[in-house]
């Protein structure tokens, strides 16, 4: 199994451009996040979907939105890309709501510039 | 709300020293706490788990850490640290039954360094 696999792993953009992340699962996973890292800030919550078909805001939602395709993919769109969202951006999954732990993909490093 | 904090942000101990890294949490109803551990440019990798099973919890390459409720407290230890064990640790809680019990509240982090 591959476990949870992200695409792309580098990206740069420049201000303004948008553009997807790509995140999907192999392991029936009902739960789906996408984080973001950013140096001293350990990991922040942007977007989760508990299951298929649904999606609720995290800590930190502002000039990002996702798509829950299916069981198996979560994406995220940056729409109008600024320099405060360079970052490194993860997507994790889990079993269910709460509880057990979360398998992380290898994340995608992004720059706007 | 669940929260943890992660006291210092860098910690350099020896090869074959004793590892403790310090996470409190805050949650208003039963915690789950996590460690996971993040080696340079990979994604994070689960160290152990607590889930109100035994306060002592082993997990991976040696780690362990021990729930104390009357302290607030997960700190993981590691008896004798390897040059391979430097990374960044995160503490991590998700509270069950609460509103963000879909995600987990992570710390800042904890960058390791063993020197040799």
């Amino acid at each position: 199994n591959a476990g949870v696999t992200q695409t792309p792993k580098f990206q740069v953009l420049k201000t303004g451009q948008s553009m997807t992340l790509q995140c999907a699962q192999d392991m029936n996973h009902n739960s789906m996040y996408w984080y973001r890292q950013d140096p001293g800030m350990g990991l922040r919550l942007i977007y989760y979907s508990a299951s298929e078909g649904t999606t609720d805001k995290g800590e930190v939602p502002n000039g990002y939105n996702v798509s829950r395709l299916n069981k198996r993919e979560f994406s995220l769109r940056l729409e109008s890309a600024a320099p405060s969202q360079t970052s490194v951006y993860f997507c994790a999954s889990s079993e269910k709501r709460g509880g057990l732990e979360q398998f992380f993909g290898p994340g995608t490093r992004l720059t706007v510039l | 709300a669940q929260s943890v904090t992660q006291l210092g942000s860098h910690v350099s101990v020896s090869e074959g020293a004793l590892v403790l890294l310090r996470c409190n949490y805050s949650s208003s109803v039963p915690p789950y706490l996590f460690w996971y551990v993040q080696y340079p440019n990979q994604g994070l990798q689960l160290l152990l788990k607590y889930t109100s099973a035994a306060t002592l919890v082993k997990g991976i390459n040696g780690f362990e850490a021990e729930f104390k409720k009357s302290e607030t407290s997960f700190h993981l230890t590691k008896p004798s640290a390897h040059m391979s064990d430097a990374a960044e640790y995160f503490c991590a809680v998700s509270g069950w039954g609460s509103n963000s019990g879909y995600a987990l509240n992570f710390g800042k982090g904890t960058s390791l360094l063993v020197t040799p």
